[in-house]
């Protein structure tokens, strides 16, 4: 089964720039469109204690959705040699203290995400 | 956004005993609910989709039902490993949003 790695600093500087990969094994990540639908490759975080939050995620053909609270700060790309996917966040603040969890989602043709798997996730904190 | 508000924010219960989980959405997502699990320094697992089928290696004692906006999550007899904190999520919009999340723990 398909298998995901975060890796990246654990210590980010307030007004620095958050940059996070996330390396897939086991699993091609130009997997895109199947006959019964489609993978995205997203990522997720979770502050201390508290609930989830979606990032954003990407599709094989490099297209991009964002959180729009976010959209102005996030930016998920894709590197298919690599097999790999990243996430940057710029302008950090503590607010963006959290685990951060790379996952793969499938959706079926009816628009059901009815399969996912996720990294272990990783702890970023934004000191001051 | 979609805001996913659940309820109780957390319970205390015996292992056998039978627990509920609501969740409730601010507008109509017909069936594009999920249900995940998740233990302490771990990734969410997700249980259950479109608001009642049981993901594959899931216990049978994991139900889901509901549509629309209100949705219910039953633990049909609790057993010691399913004391964990428990999430719904909409996927109706693009834009995935997660309820505040239940912890269940042992009383």
């Amino acid at each position: 089964q398909v298998q995901l790695q975060e890796s990246g600093p654990g210590l980010v500087k307030s007004s620095q720039t958050l940059s996070l990969t996330c390396t897939v094994s086991s699993g091609s990540i130009s997997s895109g469109s199947v006959s019964s639908g489609t993978y995205y490759w997203s990522w997720i975080r979770q502050p201390a204690g508290k609930g989830l939050e979606w990032i954003g995620r990407i599709d094989k053909s490099g297209s991009t959705n964002y959180n729009p609270s976010l959209r102005s700060r996030v930016t998920i790309s894709l590197d298919s040699s690599k097999n790999q996917f990243s996430l940057k966040l710029s302008s950090v603040t503590a607010a963006d203290t959290a685990v951060y969890y790379c996952g793969r989602h499938f959706y079926d043709r009816s628009g059901y995400l009815t399969n996912d798997y996720w990294g272990q996730g990783t702890l970023v904190t934004v000191s001051s | 956004d979609i805001q996913m508000t659940q309820s109780p924010s957390s319970l205390s219960a015996s292992v056998g005993d039978r627990v509920s989980i609501t969740c409730r959405a601010s507008q109509s997502i017909s069936n594009y609910l999920n249900w995940y699990q998740q233990k302490p320094g771990k990734a969410p697992m997700l249980l259950i989709y479109a608001a009642f089928s049981l993901q594959s290696g899931v216990p049978s004692r994991f139900s889901g039902s509901g549509s629309g906006t209100d949705f219910t999550l039953t633990i049909s007899s609790l057993r010691p490993e399913d004391f964990a904190t428990y999430f719904c999520q909409q996927n109706y919009n693009t834009l995935l949003t997660f309820g505040g999340g239940t912890r269940v723990e042992i009383k």
